[in-house]
Formats: C-alpha cells, structure tokens, sequence
C-alpha cells in the first residue's frame, strides 16, 4: 500500500549547524510533497513544499530536494537555531486522490 | 481571515461511549479533512468531505464517520469507543480548485480513552 518512510527519527545538532531529514514514499503517482513543523502543543504548520516538476526548491534557510526517480525527498536546514527545535513531517500526495500520507516525524533538537 | 478552529480542545471518553468533534473550516475553504495523530506517530488519513459529501475514506472502521455543513464546517463522530480511538484528532481545510489542496490543521482535539 502507500507508505512514506522517514528518517531519522531523532536529530539533535549544534546550533549554527545544518540538518538534513530523508523520505521515501512508495507510490509512483505522488506529486506534491510538503514539509510540516509542529511545535508541542500546536498544529502542524507547512514550511515548505515542493511538486513532481522540479527538484529543488529554497527558501530563506530551509530546501527541499527531489529525486523521482529514485523516489526520495528531503528537507534541509542551514544555520539552525533554537527555534527550530520541533517535528518535522514529511508528507506525499497524489493529485488524483484526496489524501496526504505523512511519514512518522522527526524530533529535531537544537542544542545551544 | 479565520483560521481553523476546532472543539473540544481536550476530552476523556471511556469504552464504549460515543463522541463528536467539532471543525470550522478557514475562510474561503471548502473541502475538510480528518486526520487521527496517534503519540509519536504521524498523522493517518481518516476522511475528507467536499461540498457536504465524503469523497475519500482511508483505513478508519465505519464507528468513525463524519458530517459537512452547508457552511463547510464539519463533524467526527466515533462510535464504540476502544483504548486505541485515544489520540489527537486533526481537521485539515483546504481549497477544493487548488491543485496541491495545501491543507491548514486546526489545533487539534485531544481524545483520550479510558
């Protein structure tokens, strides 16, 4: 069935530092993927997104990077701070159906 | 413009019962969606309702179903409460002509089971 896989489960880095967090989804139909950060507590909130028809995408500090072919895409954050400290999800979608499968999140910590 | 809102915040059930969560969806949107986030884990596709119809269901057992209002706020009803229902419920409204259907989460609904 459709599954996307994350990885890894936990990072913490060093402030100032970068962090790269992997997915792999499985169906070949998928063709939106979005980041979300959700905070303790709180909803999760996009961050960043990207389609099937490019393979990189930035934003201030953060990117994502696709990779069709081999099915995979991740999120990367330069220059981290303390305030990114949250999970993240990743998340694929066809845009022939009507539902987002998410991965199993990261905790990502940013040690000071 | 109005985020999504959704209540109650917090409730605990015990087996058996029934319960009904409640979404206003953003402003502008008309398509609404259910997500249960089990702790640790990442949210799971329950339904999705577009224009006071579902129009896609994932792997959820018919006790949970769901209702769209005209005003395109909308219900999750579970029946039969079991120990597992226990986790944060999330409703997701997006623009049904957006071709991403970027969804917007409300804060969530935190059911517990006892």
């Amino acid at each position: 069935g459709e599954n996307v896989e994350q990885h890894p489960s936990t990072l913490s880095v060093q402030e100032g530092d970068s962090a790269v967090i992997k997915c792999t989804y499985s169906d070949s139909a998928s063709n939106y993927f979005p980041w979300y950060k959700q905070e303790l507590g709180k909803r999760p909130q996009l961050i960043i997104d990207i389609r099937s028809n490019v393979g990189e995408k930035k934003d201030q500090r953060i990117a994502v990077t696709l990779n069709k072919t081999a099915k995979h895409f991740s999120l990367h954050i330069t220059e981290t701070q303390p305030e990114d400290s949250a999970v993240y999800f990743c998340a694929a979608r066809n845009s022939g159906t009507y539902k987002y499968i998410f991965g199993t999140g990261t905790r990502l910590k940013v040690l000071a | 413009e109005t985020g999504v809102t959704q209540s109650p915040t917090h409730l605990i059930k015990t087996r058996g019962q029934q319960v009904t969560l409640r979404c206003s969806s953003q402003s502008g949107h008309n398509t609404v969606s259910w997500y249960q986030q089990a702790l640790g884990q990442g949210p799971q596709f329950i339904f999705q309702y577009y224009r006071e119809e579902e129009n896609g269901r994932g792997n959820f057992p018919p006790r949970f179903s769901g209702l769209q209002f005209p005003n395109y706020s909308s219900e999750l009803n579970v029946n039969a409460l079991e120990l597992d229902d226990s986790a944060l419920y999330l409703c997701a409204s997006s623009h049904g002509g957006d071709s991403t259907g970027e969804l917007f989460f409300g804060e969530g609904s935190r059911l517990t089971v006892l």
